[in-house]
């Protein structure tokens, strides 16, 4: 079965400082992978998505992921976090079908 | 071009009622995905619909929930004889294909059952 696990329950960082947020996925085949960030009482925002071609992806804000078929990962980066940035994050996994498998997302504090 | 719009926002349901929440699409897209947040959970899948269609509702719970995209009109989620545990944030996603993650979500209902 499919599963998306994120490891980091929540992390802090100071603002500037360069962030990774880990992602592990359990999948059988070659699988969309996603981030999507989500705002205190407000719906999810796809940050960025993988389906096929260069590993290393560019999505909005600044945010960047890199597929790792090796270990089955897709961590998310910023090189340099601003407080707008903090928030809850999703990884997901999607197949050819239609629903999303989330993880259960990071917290992601920002101190000045 | 209008978002994903649910309504209400938030919603306030003795034991017992019933709960409607609210879904309109994107213009021009004809799928609906039905996800529910638990507190401190990542989403889950419930229930995907095309237009009068349910094309996959293996995240539904058997009893009490249903769900329906009419014609005409916003898909609608149905929660009858709420309980404790129905205590959630609901989210509508669309999309005009059924390729996982082009979805957009909306701004999701919060369910409170007293």
């Amino acid at each position: 079965a499919q599963s998306v696990t994120q490891p980091d329950i929540h992390i802090t960082v100071s603002e500037g400082a360069s962030l990774e947020l880990r992602c592990n996925y359990s999948y059988g085949a070659t699988p969309y992978l996603f981030w999507y960030v989500q705002s205190p009482g407000q719906g999810l925002q796809l940050l960025l998505k993988y389906f096929s071609g260069d590993t290393l992806v560019q999505g909005i804000k600044g945010f960047e992921a890199e597929f790792k078929r090796s270990q089955s990962s897709f961590n998310l980066r910023k090189p340099s976090v601003h407080w707008s940035d903090a928030a809850e994050y999703f990884c997901a996994v999607g197949d050819n079908t239609d629903k999303l498998i989330f993880g259960t997302g990071t917290r992601l504090q920002v101190f000045p | 071009n209008a978002g994903v719009m649910q309504n209400p926002r938030h919603l306030v349901r003795r034991r017992g009622q019933e709960a409607r929440l609210r879904c309109s699409p994107m213009k021009g897209h004809s799928h609906v995905y039905w996800y529910r947040q638990l507190p401190e959970e990542g989403l889950k899948f419930m229930v995907y619909l095309q237009k009068e269609n349910i094309i996959d509702e293996s995240g539904m719970p058997k009893e009490r929930f249903s769900a329906e995209f009419p014609k005409e009109g916003p898909s609608i989620l149905r929660i009858q004889q709420v309980v404790r545990g129905d205590s959630a944030a609901y989210f509508c996603a669309s999309s005009f294909r059924d390729i996982p993650g082009e979805q957009y979500f909306g701004p999701g209902t919060r369910l409170t059952v007293t």
